[in-house]
């Protein structure tokens, strides 16, 4: 079945550093979107990706959609303690009706 | 921006009881709401698509019989775990796609069996 495959599972990075998490598919992608839950709390949605190749900046988030649109990047530069939580990707293959299948989620620690 | 709001956030119940879950759009219609379920430090696993006026869609492996869901308006879903067990305790948490691209999730029901 369609499955959303997230690395790593977890990261943990000294404040400052640059982190990354990276989600791939097996099979083409309608759209991928970003989640982030910080501990305790519920997933607020960041951003979706729709086009091949998109590229999206926020602040210090950069989100890239692969050319095949199988995969997608989150890319947090010189992270802050504020960053930490649980980034998930997830994946929507049927269109605007479609249901999102999200993948495992990367927990981000930051050591200030 | 969209807000979802969902009730309660923490409940204990003892085995064998029914617990219902409220989940509402507050300030945008929502046909269809999502119920999802996360189990500790794992992922959301979707459990069943709320639709408006019909009924819903479980996934597989989600029994329905336990997962009550109704949708009886344009802005309420509900769950109700029926007869529930210690296996049930889980974070529950429901999501309806707002007017813009992203889906807003409520904030989540703590569900402790004892």
């Amino acid at each position: 079945g369609q499955q959303v495959m997230q690395i790593p599972q977890y990261q943990h990075v000294q404040e400052g550093e640059d982190f990354t998490t990276y989600c791939n598919s097996s099979t083409t992608l309608s759209n991928i979107q970003w989640y982030k839950q910080r501990p305790g709390g519920h997933p607020v949605f960041l951003i979706q990706l729709v086009k091949s190749g998109e590229v999206k900046k926020q602040k210090r988030l950069t989100f890239q959609f692969g050319e095949a649109k199988k995969n997608s990047s989150l890319h947090i530069t010189a992270t802050q303690t504020t960053d930490v939580g649980t980034y998930f990707c997830a994946g929507n293959y049927g269109g605007s009706q479609g249901n999102l299948i999200f993948g495992k989620g990367t927990k981000l620690s930051v050591k200030p | 921006g969209a807000v979802v709001s969902q009730h309660p956030s923490r409940v204990i119940c003892k085995s064998g009881t029914s617990v219902k879950i409220e989940c509402r759009s507050l300030d945008f219609q929502a046909t269809t709401m999502f119920w999802y379920r996360q189990f500790p430090k794992q992922s959301l696993m979707l459990m069943a698509t709320s639709n408006e006026g019909s009924k819903a869609t479980y996934e597989q492996g989600v029994e329905k019989d336990k997962f009550l869901i109704n949708h009886a308006s344009l802005t309420l879903s509900t769950l109700t775990v029926t007869s529930a067990h210690p296996e049930d305790s889980s974070f529950y948490i429901c999501s309806a796609r707002d007017q813009g691209y992203g889906y807003t999730f409520g904030s989540g029901t703590r569900l402790t069996v004892v």
